[in-house]
């Protein structure tokens, strides 16, 4: 069973408006934690925002926010004001338990922001 | 800033040679792990490292072996290069909390 679910292959959103990814997870264990990496067009996968199992606010980085509901076990992503460059391939993460140990990708959404 | 490279951008191999793809980070993590990336498959663990000497299979470990002799080096090595190994490929070291990316290297076997 696929552990990291992002169901939207494709997203377009109008420059300055907000836009939300979805990520949905599946797991047994207590302590986990979540992750969301943008992925431009050059390649390089580039950390966004990290969230811990155990936290209890939504984490913020910036215009990047985590909509985390844990009973619904997901994970979103929220993009605030979208800009040009925020046009990339968006992909969702989950590490098992505590510590530093492998993470579980999803498959991806692609965002176009249009001018 | 962490910072992890990685040996080539690109890379072009003929089938059954032997390639060497190095990663090095400078923030003394123990974690490292080499992915493929393939498009419409997402990201997928190849192999991963806790400590010097030591490696974990991940989920595609077939055809390939790694080489973690020092902390700040792990290396992805193909033994003989086949057409399917044709990929992307990103190495990433990691604190406990983040993940740090290479910038991958997009290897071509021919």
């Amino acid at each position: 069973a696929q552990k990291i679910t992002q169901t939207q292959p494709g997203m377009f959103v109008q420059e300055k408006e907000a836009v939300t990814l979805d990520c949905t997870y599946d797991t047994s264990d207590q302590s986990y934690g979540l992750f969301w990496y943008k992925q431009p067009s050059s390649g390089e996968m580039i950390f966004l925002i990290y969230q811990g199992s155990y936290d209890e606010q939504n984490a913020t980085e910036g215009r990047y926010s985590l909509n985390f509901q844990k009973a619904r076990k997901s994970a979103n992503l929220v993009i605030s004001a979208s800009q040009l460059g925020d046009s990339a391939m968006y992909f969702c993460a989950m590490r098992e338990g505590w510590g530093a140990g492998k993470s579980t990708f999803g498959d991806g959404t692609t965002l176009t922001v249009k001018p | 800033d962490v910072k992890v490279t990685q040996s080539s951008r690109y890379l072009v191999k003929r089938t059954g040679e032997k390639v060497f793809l190095e990663c090095v980070q400078d923030m003394d993590h123990e974690n490292m792990f080499w992915y493929r990336q393939d498009p419409g498959l997402g990201l997928r663990l190849i192999y991963f490292s806790y400590d010097v000497k030591m490696k974990e299979k991940g989920d595609i470990p077939e055809g390939y072996s790694v080489s973690r002799e020092k902390k700040e080096r792990f290396s992805l090595i193909l033994e003989s290069a086949s057409t399917n190994q044709t990929s992307m490929y990103l190495c990433a070291s990691t604190d406990t909390d983040t993940q740090y990316f290479g910038p991958g290297t997009r290897l071509t076997v021919l």
